[in-house]
């Protein structure tokens, strides 16, 4: 099935450092949207994105819809310790199709 | 509390045995998926209903066999299991239609195969 190119694949950061991860496709996307996974966990949404151009918050997170449609970035400000885990995109090409496609995860690990 | 839920959390067996996971949402949502996630983190679709008629049907053994009673339950059974089957299997579950494709995942359950 269509692949989502994410990168990095992991990345070490020090608390209190902002982190910036983004997502790839050679096709449009409808839908974008960002999952964490803890150790352990299934995926949690943290954000779904519906418009080019959108910009979307959820406390420290902010993930965009990039222009072309082809692409999303996810920003984590003042990293905490908890936020260590597997972050996920996934994105949906069609409206009412329910298949997702998803990148193979960025493991973010903060150093205290 | 309002969740997908998975039964059960480890499973441990030997090769060629049959096992079953059960999945249940109270969301209310009417598709239900079984993801496949292997050492390496990768999500792999293996299956989806909507409504309880199968739509998604990934190049899967026909060793697996998804089942779903009604709209709230996606149960996965798994005949003659294999060395490769072992990995952690997902449950999820959406709403479809227009404006997206939001799936809420369960907490996974480890298939580890003797």
């Amino acid at each position: 099935g269509q692949q989502l190119n994410q990168s990095p694949q992991s990345m070490f950061i020090q608390e209190g450092e902002d982190v910036s991860m983004n997502c790839t496709s050679s096709s449009i996307f409808n839908t974008w949207l960002w999952y964490k996974q803890d150790p352990g966990e299934g995926p949690v949404l943290l954000i779904a994105l519906y418009k080019a151009g959108e910009l979307t918050s959820n406390g420290r997170l902010t993930a965009q819809f990039g222009i072309t449609r082809k692409d999303s970035f996810l920003n984590i400000s003042a990293s905490i310790p908890s936020d260590v885990g597997i972050y996920f995109c996934a994105g949906q090409r069609g409206y009412g199709n329910n298949r997702l496609a998803f990148g193979k995860g960025n493991q973010v690990v903060v150093i205290p | 509390d309002t969740a997908v839920s998975q039964t059960p959390k480890y499973l441990v067996t030997q090769m060629g045995n049959d096992k079953s996971i059960k999945c249940e949402q109270n969301l209310g949502h009417d598709t239900m998926y079984w993801y496949k996630q292997d050492s390496k983190k990768f999500l792999k679709i293996m299956f989806s209903y909507n409504n309880k008629e199968l739509i998604i049907n990934e190049t899967v053994p026909n060793r697996f066999s998804p089942k779903s009673p009604d709209k709230a339950h996606l149960n996965l059974h798994i005949n003659s299991l294999e060395l490769g089957d072992s990995a952690v299997y997902f449950c999820a579950s959406s709403n479809q239609g227009h404006g997206g494709n939001e799936q809420f995942f369960g907490p996974g359950t480890r298939l580890t195969v003797l």
